[in-house]
Formats: structure tokens, sequence, C-alpha cells
């Protein structure tokens, strides 16, 4: 079946710091993957996608790599600030229409 | 262009209640979904509308059901309701259902006491 695996949080980061969330996945076939994130109070936002091996998906100066060897979709981005502070999902799609597997979250908080 | 708005924002009942929900997708998209978020499993699929029809259907018990109207406005139904259904539950419009975008709403968090 399907599912995503990310890193427990909470992350704390001081600003400027670098971002590393991990995220792995299970899938049959050629899932496309993505990463959400949700800001307090908010629904969830389309961070950035990739839809096939070796494909980088970028928004915002977050990026993340399609990694098939590896099962792999890690959101990194070099220097974070206080506004980057929400809860990242990682998701898959493995294209039967609408129907998203989702990790768990991870809460990210930057401190000034 | 407005967001996809979702009604009530909160809503508290009792075990074996039963409660509606309701989405109204950005201007048209045809494809609504739902999700049940909780802290411990995240979000997890419920189902799927396009065109008025249930495209897709997550592992949830028969108590949890949905539907679709004309206009795209989906509504979504929770019978005898369990303390385990406690969660913010989330809409999700997009175009098509080709997968492409999800626009998610800003959910109704249910409680159930």
């Amino acid at each position: 079946g399907n599912s995503v695996t990310q890193m427990e949080g909470p992350v704390t980061l001081s600003e400027e710091a670098f971002l590393t969330i991990n995220c792995t996945y299970t899938a049959t076939g050629y899932p496309s993957l993505f990463w959400y994130v949700q800001y307090p109070g908010e629904g969830l936002q389309l961070l950035l996608k990739a839809t096939k091996a070796d494909d980088k998906g970028s928004n915002k100066g977050f990026e993340a790599t399609y990694r098939k060897e590896t099962t792999s979709f890690h959101l990194e981005k070099g220097s974070v600030q206080v506004s980057d502070s929400a809860v990242y999902f990682c998701a898959l799609s493995d294209g039967t229409g609408n129907q998203f597997y989702f990790g768990t979250g991870t809460s990210l908080t930057v401190i000034p | 262009k407005a967001g996809v708005t979702q009604t009530p924002r909160y809503l508290i009942k009792t075990r074996g209640q039963q409660v509606t929900l309701s989405c109204s997708p950005i201007s048209g998209h045809r494809s609504v979904s739902w999700y049940q978020q909780t802290p411990g499993q995240g979000l997890q699929f419920l189902f799927e509308y396009f065109s008025e029809t249930q495209r897709n259907k997550g592992n949830f018990p028969g108590r949890f059901s949905g539907r679709q109207f004309s206009n795209s406005r989906s509504e979504m139904n929770v019978s005898t309701l369990e303390l385990g259904d406690s969660a913010l539950y989330l809409c999700a419009s997009s175009r098509d259902t080709s997968n492409e975008k999800l626009f998610f709403g800003s959910g109704t968090q249910l409680s159930v006491l």
C-alpha cells in the first residue's frame, strides 16, 4: 500500500539555520510527491511538488528532490526565517484521482 | 477569487448525535475531497467527489458519508458520533482529478463530548 513517513517533531531552529525535514515513502507504481505547509489557524497550502524521479521541486527557498532509489523526498532550506514557523506535511499521490497520503506532519519553530 | 470555505468553523456535539459539515470549493473547481486531521494520525483521506459522484473512499466506517451538489458544493455527514471522531475536518478542492494541486479550507473543528 501507500504510506508516507516523516521525521518526528517538533523542530526548533534559530533564524538563518539550515533546515532538513526527512520524508520517505512507500508506494505502488510511480507516485507524485508533495510538501504542504500549514500555518496556525489555516488550511494546508502546497509548498512544492515533484512528479517523477530526480525532479527537484522548489519554492520560497525550499527544495526537495524526488529520489526513487532511496524512496525519499527530504525538504531543505538553507536559511530559515521566523515566518517559516509552521507544520510541514509530506504527501504522495498515486495518480488515482485526488486521494493523497500524508505524513503526520513536522512542526517547525524558528526563533529570532 | 474566494478560497475554499468551510462551515461551521467549530462544532461541539455529544456522543450519538449526528453532524453535517459544509464545504464550498473555489469557483470552477469540480473536485472536492475530505480529510480528517488528528494529532496522532495526521491527515487521513475520507472521500473524493467529482461532478456529484464519489470517486474514491478512504478506510472509514459507513457512519461517514458525503455528497456533492450540482454547484460542486459538498457536505459531509457523520452519524452516531463517537469520542474518537473529534478532529479537524479539512475540505480540499481541485479543478479536476489530475492530482495537480489541492486547495484546502481552514477546516471545521469537531469536538465530541
